[in-house]
């Protein structure tokens, strides 16, 4: 059973477009993170959420926990070349429990 | 500040062989994750420590996998016999203590494949 749903699993676009990202579930978490991931390399956070309807923006990146705590999107505006990679949610029960992760979007941006 | 390092960061084995994985967590990191990244998934959690006691082990499959963190630092992961399906990337995080919510550092991981 996957705790956390990430869709779409794959995405290709153009440069300049704008895309969502999306990370739902049945469970409530305490807060969620978003995590890029590059070849070869382990997952680098992207942002932390921890209040139901938070919103918090970094550079092109927007990302928002859902007010109920269950699911979370991240939009990207204007998509770059550099944005390729694969975007993965990830949640915590409680403050110190283990993260557990979605299957992650794979995204491509094509120049 | 160095990074959690990992070694090596490929091996490849025949099936029914031993392998270990080692890694040393960023300096004063009390918690220490292995987690199992499958071509195409997301990673799934095998053990949390603790300093050097066990957190989490119940996705850890005990009968062919061992992990232990001796003196509260770097942690070794092994696996004895492998199988086909544990062909995947082995990631080490860790964590600050007594911060809730606080970021996973990950290493580069070992690519493990068994032929």
């Amino acid at each position: 059973t996957q705790l956390l749903e990430q869709s779409p699993q794959f995405l290709s676009i153009q440069e300049g477009e704008n895309l969502t990202v999306y990370c739902n579930s049945s469970s409530v978490f305490s807060s969620l993170q978003w995590y890029r991931q590059e070849p070869g390399e382990g997952p680098v956070l992207l942002v932390t959420v921890v209040t139901g309807g938070e919103v918090k923006k970094l550079k092109r990146l927007t990302f928002q926990f859902g007010d109920a705590r269950k699911d979370s999107s991240l939009h990207i505006t204007a998509a770059q070349p550099g944005d390729t990679g694969l975007y993965l949610c990830a949640g915590r029960y409680s403050g110190n429990t283990p993260l557990v992760f979605g299957k992650g979007t794979r995204l491509s941006v094509i120049a | 500040e160095a990074g959690v390092a990992q070694s090596p960061r490929y091996k490849i084995i025949e099936k029914r062989q031993s392998v270990a994985f080692w890694c040393n967590p960023i300096s004063g990191h009390a918690t220490l994750y292995w987690y199992q990244q499958i071509l195409g998934q997301g990673p799934k959690l095998l053990i949390q420590f603790q300093n050097n006691g066990v957190v989490d082990d119940s996705q850890l499959p005990k009968d062919r996998f061992s992990a232990e963190r001796l003196k509260g630092v770097d942690s070794t992961l092994k696996i004895q016999p492998a199988k086909l399906e544990d062909s995947a990337v082995y990631l080490c995080a860790s964590s600050p203590q007594g911060q809730p919510n606080t970021e996973a550092f990950f290493g580069q991981g070992t690519r493990l494949t068994v032929v």
